[in-house]
This record gives C-alpha cells, structure tokens and sequence, in this order.
C-alpha cells in the first residue's frame, strides 16, 4: 500500500512569507503528526491530529499551525517565516495507537 | 513525559550484534517503549514497541528489565546498511501520544 506522502519536496522561500505544506497519511490512519528536524535541535514535535482535532501539541509558536481534513490528510503552515525555520518537515501517520508511526520523507524547506 | 537518555554514537562492524541501551528512570505506569531508526533525509522508521520483558522481531529484539528504568535495542549481526541514527522514545496514548525524541544514538557500521 502506498506510505505517507508529502508535497511538496523541497522548497525555497523567503522571510517574512507564509508556506503551506500537504501530507496524505497512509489509508485508514485518521492520526497525523508533524515534525521539524534541525541540525541543531534534532526532531522536535510540533502536533498531531486525530480525527480533525488537534490531539496534541509542541512548544512553537502560533506561527505554526495546521489541520486535519475529513479524509485525514493534513496541512501545515507557517506564517511570517524566519530563518530558524530553515529544517525538515516530517509527517507521519498511524492508526492512533501508541506512536507506531510511519513517516514520509519530508518536505525540505530553506528560508532566505 | 519520560526523558530518554542514549549514547551519542557507537561504532561496530559488520556481522556483530550491537546493543544500544537507553535510560528512562521517570518511566510512567502506563508508557510504552518504542526504538526508531532514521537514515539521513528520510523520516524515522519504526523498528520494535515493548512495555516488559523481551520482545522480537525480524528486524530487532528489545530487552526490558523489570523495573522498566532502561531498555536495550539488539540488533543481530549488523551489515553497513544499519548505519543510521537509532532513536528511543517512551510516552502513552492517554489522551493522545506525544512524541518526544532525544538526540539519538549514530550508530556506525565499518566493513
């Protein structure tokens, strides 16, 4: 069956604009969660949705926000983007059960 | 949530059994321990869960002594592509499981 897919792979942008970034979670997994990876920081949790509710949630800031649509996929956006937010952005999908997560590739975004 | 502590890196070579312990003395009543590996620019995969005692599977086996404190990935004979960074997480599904990953362990294979 086909894994978590993210769209889109690499993207520039610069500061001070907003990006949107899509993951399709893998059929019949209604829980999604995001992730930034840094070289600095590591993978860091930013939140997870279950069932189009926001079940948990990172420490980031309101910048980053995202949702979940009645056929689980899900949507992240930053707003106002900054350079430290230059990382990986990794989804991944499960049934909801405790964090047997698969994970897409990620989407790789640079700020300039 | 548990913190986790791990070695940064370890280093082995290929046809050995490596085994990478990972500490969580905060571990909660009802958390669940879970080991991760991640090649560069690809997400983590799911290696093995356990709650105690010894679980196995094709990939790994995880050994989790009684007081649940740490927890030990063994991976059999290890060729150059176990190379990776291997991540252990603990956390529950109570109202929804939040993931924490610590820094994780660079495990390098050598020929």
């Amino acid at each position: 069956k086909a894994g978590v897919t993210q769209t889109p792979r690499y993207l520039i942008k610069t500061r001070g604009q907003q990006v949107t970034l899509s993951c399709s979670p893998i059929s019949g997994h209604r829980s999604v969660s995001w992730y930034q990876q840094t070289p600095g920081q590591g993978l860091q949790f930013l939140f997870e949705y279950f069932s189009e509710t926001q079940r948990n949630k990172g420490n980031f800031p309101g910048r980053f926000s995202g949702r979940q649509f009645s056929n689980s996929r899900s949507e992240m956006n930053v707003s106002t983007l900054e350079l430290g937010d230059s990382a990986l952005y990794l989804c991944a999908s499960s049934l909801g059960d405790r964090g047997k997560d698969t994970f897409g590739s990620g989407t790789r975004l640079t700020v300039v | 949530l548990a913190k986790t502590t791990q070695p940064i890196s370890m280093d082995s070579y290929e046809g050995q059994e490596v085994n990478i312990t990972c500490s969580h003395n905060n571990i909660a009543t009802n958390d669940y321990i879970t080991w991760y590996q991640q090649f560069p620019s690809q997400g983590p995969r799911f290696i093995i869960q356990g709650y105690k005692t010894k679980v196995t599977n094709e990939v790994a086996s995880l050994f989790i002594p009684a007081d649940r404190k740490s927890s030990t990935l063994s991976l059999p004979r290890v060729s150059l592509s176990d190379t990776a960074v291997y991540y252990c997480l603990v956390g529950d599904d109570t109202g929804g499981f939040k993931t924490i990953f610590g820094a994780g362990t660079r495990l390098f294979v050598k020929a």
